[in-house]
């Protein structure tokens, strides 16, 4: 049982770039989340997924697409990287929020991703 | 919407002895959970504890423990007898709806031998 795993651990690209972000989660979880984290200011959410075929725009949506295709994957695309985009973007997963559930976020390990 | 806010950039403490992390938070919501993680060096976040809106006791978990003061928006964390694996970021949080979790700024815990 792996959890939330993420891919790749770091990564540098010029700006104009383009890369995709992979989270797997083996746990069954309906909703899935990407976070960044930046100095000062914690982990703000970018998308997130309330099950498999939908995502929406969290907090920080711009310059960055999602797509949910399978239940246990989530990625996260930049089309064309900015340094403003250079920060630790984070993975999480959890069950429907609600009284009777377990509403623990697993986070994964993170990707540190620099922009020049 | 929500907002947390830690108003502490950092804090230090002596092995063994207690410290007390503050976090406030803004919400319209009745039902809703806190939490406070931790983020060693190694960047993972890890669940310190949790605590549910509508209990009114405190969540305890070992050496962790909060003061939840819900009609005054509040949601500190003690650590007792702080230990030096205590040295971290702490996070605190709010979950809503639709399990979106808002995260506050951060406190960098100092723990010195």
């Amino acid at each position: 049982n792996a959890g939330v795993t993420q891919t790749p651990k770091f990564r540098v690209l010029k700006t104009g770039q383009s890369m995709t972000l992979l989270c797997a989660q083996d746990m069954n979880h309906e909703y899935m989340y990407w976070y960044r984290q930046d100095p000062g200011m914690g982990l703000r959410l970018i998308h997130y997924s309330v099950g498999e075929g939908t995502t929406a725009k969290g907090e920080v949506p711009d310059g960055y697409n999602v797509s949910r295709l399978k239940k246990q994957n989530f990625l996260l695309g930049l089309e064309s990287a900015a340094p403003s985009q250079t920060s630790v973007y984070f993975c999480a997963s959890s069950y429907p929020s609600g009284r009777a559930s377990y509403n623990e976020q697993f986070f994964g390990p993170g990707t540190r991703l620099t922009v020049l | 919407a929500q907002t947390v806010t830690q108003s502490q950039p950092e804090m230090s403490v002596q092995e063994a002895e207690t410290v007390t992390l503050s976090c406030t938070y803004d919400t319209s919501e009745s039902d809703y959970y806190l939490f406070w993680y931790k983020q060693p060096p190694s960047r993972q976040m890890i669940l310190v504890i949790r605590q549910e809106a509508y209990k009114q006791q405190n969540a305890t978990e070992n050496r962790f423990s909060v003061n939840f003061q819900k009609a005054a928006k509040s949601f500190s964390l003690k650590i007792s007898d702080s230990q030096l694996g205590d040295a971290a970021m702490y996070f605190c949080a709010y979950l809503g709806s639709y399990g979106k979790l808002t995260f506050g700024q951060g406190t960098i815990l100092t723990v010195h031998p």
